[in-house]
């Protein structure tokens, strides 16, 4: 069985300041782990990936996310918040095993206030 | 290279009416999921074909709901005698061997 939790519905952070989105799973199977924008009246474009290489994953748009097994998080940053980057964004979860089953959690809106 | 795309962008149709809502996918992808988004919810997944094995339906809200995948390819969700809570954006994603997701742009049904 595999789940993932976004700890925040909403996020309002000031524009120039550091971005943080939380993230928690679990997972059967080694996970790969998935971060993806929605922008207002647009489609879900993927922002960055976890597959069980380097911990630390650079996405674009200066997104970083690091998975921590220990903790099961996979939290999304961002040292300085622009504008654009209001939006809403989606943790997923794949199992690695052979079905390769897809959960999305609940996503968080973030707002950047000028 | 073309995007995942669907079809139509928008339908709007009466309460008891059937529809059918395509989607392409990437030339190549063998992995095809359908999700549904309600008006500020997050994604419901619905059902997912892989290759050749049979899909997992586990998603489908009822057997109003239906989807087929024709060659490999092309796939058409079906939705019978349509409920006003069907109103939603319709989702399709093909997926790479690395698990990555393309979302289509999505058709937003409305029913009345």
């Amino acid at each position: 069985a595999q789940s993932v939790t976004q700890l925040d519905s909403h996020v309002s952070v000031s524009e120039g300041t550091p971005v943080l989105l939380r993230c928690n799973y679990s997972s059967s199977y080694s996970p790969s782990l998935f971060w993806y924008v929605q922008h207002p009246n647009k489609g879900l474009q993927l922002l960055l990936k976890y597959t069980s290489a380097a911990t630390l994953v650079k996405g674009i748009n200066g997104f970083e996310a690091e998975f921590k097994k220990s903790e099961t998080s996979f939290h999304l940053t961002k040292p300085s918040a622009h504008m654009s980057d209001a939006a809403e964004y989606f943790c997923v979860v794949t199992d690695s095993g052979g079905y390769q089953k897809v959960t999305f959690g609940t996503g968080t809106k973030l707002q950047v206030i000028p | 290279g073309a995007g995942v795309s669907q079809s139509p962008s928008n339908k709007v149709t009466e309460k008891g009416k059937d529809v059918e809502l395509r989607c392409d996918p990437i030339s190549g992808h063998t992995a095809l999921y359908w999700y549904r988004q309600s008006l500020g919810q997050g994604l419901e997944f619905l059902i997912y074909f892989q290759g050749n094995s049979a899909p997992d339906k586990s998603g489908l809200p009822s057997d109003r709901f239906s989807a087929e995948r024709t060659g490999g390819s092309v796939s058409t969700l079906t939705i019978q005698r349509t409920q006003q809570e069907d109103s939603a954006v319709y989702l399709c994603a093909s997926r790479t061997i690395y698990n990555e997701q393309f979302f289509g742009p999505g058709t937003r049904l409305t029913v009345l």
